[in-house]
């Protein structure tokens, strides 16, 4: 069964306005999560370290203040993409270490079209 | 983290062994390699990992060369499921982070 749960599977929204996506680790308790973005015919691009209970860490060129990411517990992360706009348009994908061999488990994905 | 190399996009029939290669000349010493695949619009899957030796599961096997600086993800007999973006990627064990490349498109074909 699926370890992740990524929801909503996707969202159209207009633009000027916000959008919360949220990742929860169903089998683990999760210390860290990571945020990814993918575009089309791309491959995905590693947006931030969540951490639970501090602050996340952004990888260079990611807006931290346009990509707000809350990790309140150690199931649940959230990322919310503030004031969104047509540029934002893209698949987000969160993930959460593993136990085992797998190093990471995905979540399906979030795919946001702003209009 | 060190980068890794990989054809664009590969074919392949129906029934038959699909052999993905990968090189990644500048691992480190305690860098493992990963495999994983990316169907259509869904998250990442985990396929397979290695060290330093061969590797095999229910879904591949890892072949690494001696000198560590490629390997090749072989899926022995592909079925039109199997198409799906592959990427191979290499992490120290110390990290729970995953960056990813270009990775390989394969298409199966009846």
């Amino acid at each position: 069964g699926a370890v992740v749960s990524q929801h909503p599977s996707w969202v159209i929204c207009k633009s000027g306005t916000s959008v919360k996506i949220e990742c929860r680790s169903l089998d683990f308790q999760a210390t860290t999560m990571f945020w990814y973005r993918q575009f089309p015919k791309q491959s995905l691009m590693l947006m931030a370290t969540s951490n639970e209970g501090s602050k996340a860490t952004y990888e260079q060129g990611v807006e931290k203040d346009k990509f707000l990411i809350n990790h309140a517990s150690l199931t649940l992360s959230t990322l919310t993409v503030t004031s969104a706009h047509p540029e934002d348009s893209s698949f987000y994908i969160c993930s959460v270490p593993g136990q085992g061999n797998e190093k990471l488990f995905f979540g399906s994905g979030t795919q946001l079209s702003v209009l | 983290d060190a980068k890794t190399t990989q054809p664009p996009s590969m074919d392949c029939a129906e029934g038959r062994a699909a052999n993905l290669p990968c090189n990644h000349s500048t691992i480190s010493g305690n860098e493992y390699v990963y495999w994983y695949r990316q169907i259509h619009s869904q998250g990442p899957q985990y396929i397979i990992h290695g060290l330093k030796n061969n590797e095999t599961n229910e879904m591949a096997s890892l072949i690494i060369t001696e000198d560590r600086k490629s390997s090749t993800l072989i899926l022995p007999h592909a079925t039109l499921r199997d198409t799906a973006v592959y990427y191979c990627i290499v992490s120290p064990p110390y990290t729970d982070k995953l960056i990813f490349g270009t990775g390989t498109r394969l298409q199966v074909f009846p």
